[in-house]
């Protein structure tokens, strides 16, 4: 089955701790995106990449890390700088030329 | 750069009732617009998109935005509003045939029975 596969979707997290989200495709996409959504703020990116090994911050980087070793995957770490990190997060990858972004089905962090 | 406005963050309507969601956007670059659906607890899923062909397009469950160049607007329609079209809608734009797409704040709608 073709998609997007976000593991966690539900995780709980002490304060001062650093969490990994895991987000995997095997849509053979090259761009690879994270957002985090919060209630009645729509979604703001955090991190994106378009070819491996390479990545870009987006709008709310701070707080957070992310890695692209493979086409394939794209995890982000959450760290306990982030303030705030109580959110949904959102993985989504894009091709070239259609311009859409396909999600996958998010991951839901709760800080204690 | 590029931006969105949605205008109302929670539309409520009765079943059968027109459905018009609001979207404005500015951008520096002809853009790209799309709509999106989000039921709780999901992902997103492209309802429709609009890429300087035709300036009405046609989506999926029934839906079709309007690209009004001299208004700035992409508005979502729905002739009747089903039980099932209860869910957050998000309109988004980009520069860009391939790139990240900056998201307006969505809009909650409701239908009631």
């Amino acid at each position: 089955d073709g998609g997007i596969t976000q593991s966690p979707k539900y995780l709980f997290r002490k304060e001062g701790q650093n969490v990994t989200l895991s987000c995997e495709q095997n849509l053979n996409h090259d761009a690879m995106y994270w957002y985090r959504q919060d209630p009645g703020q729509g979604l703001r990116l955090i991190y994106y990449s378009q070819i491996v090994n390479d990545f870009q911050k987006g709008d709310i980087a701070e707080g957070y890390s992310v890695s692209r070793e493979k086409k394939e995957s794209f995890p982000l770490t959450v760290t306990s700088a982030q303030k705030n990190p109580t959110a949904f997060y959102l993985c989504a990858t894009s091709d070239r030329g259609t311009g859409e972004l396909f999600f996958g089905e998010g991951s839901r962090l709760t800080v204690l | 750069a590029q931006s969105v406005t949605q205008l109302g963050s929670h539309v409520s309507v009765s079943e059968g009732a027109l459905v018009l969601l609001r979207c404005n956007y500015s951008s520096s670059v002809p853009p790209y617009l799309f709509w999106y659906v989000q039921y709780p607890n999901q992902g997103l899923q492209l309802l429709l998109k609009y890429t300087s062909a035709a300036t009405l397009v046609k989506g999926i469950n029934g839906f079709e935005a309007e690209f009004k160049k001299s208004e700035t607007s992409f508005h979502l329609t729905k002739p009747s509003a089903h039980m099932s079209d209860a869910a957050e809608y998000f309109c988004a734009v980009s520069g860009t045939s391939y790139g990240k797409l900056t998201f307006g704040q969505g809009t909650i709608l409701t239908v009631h029975p």
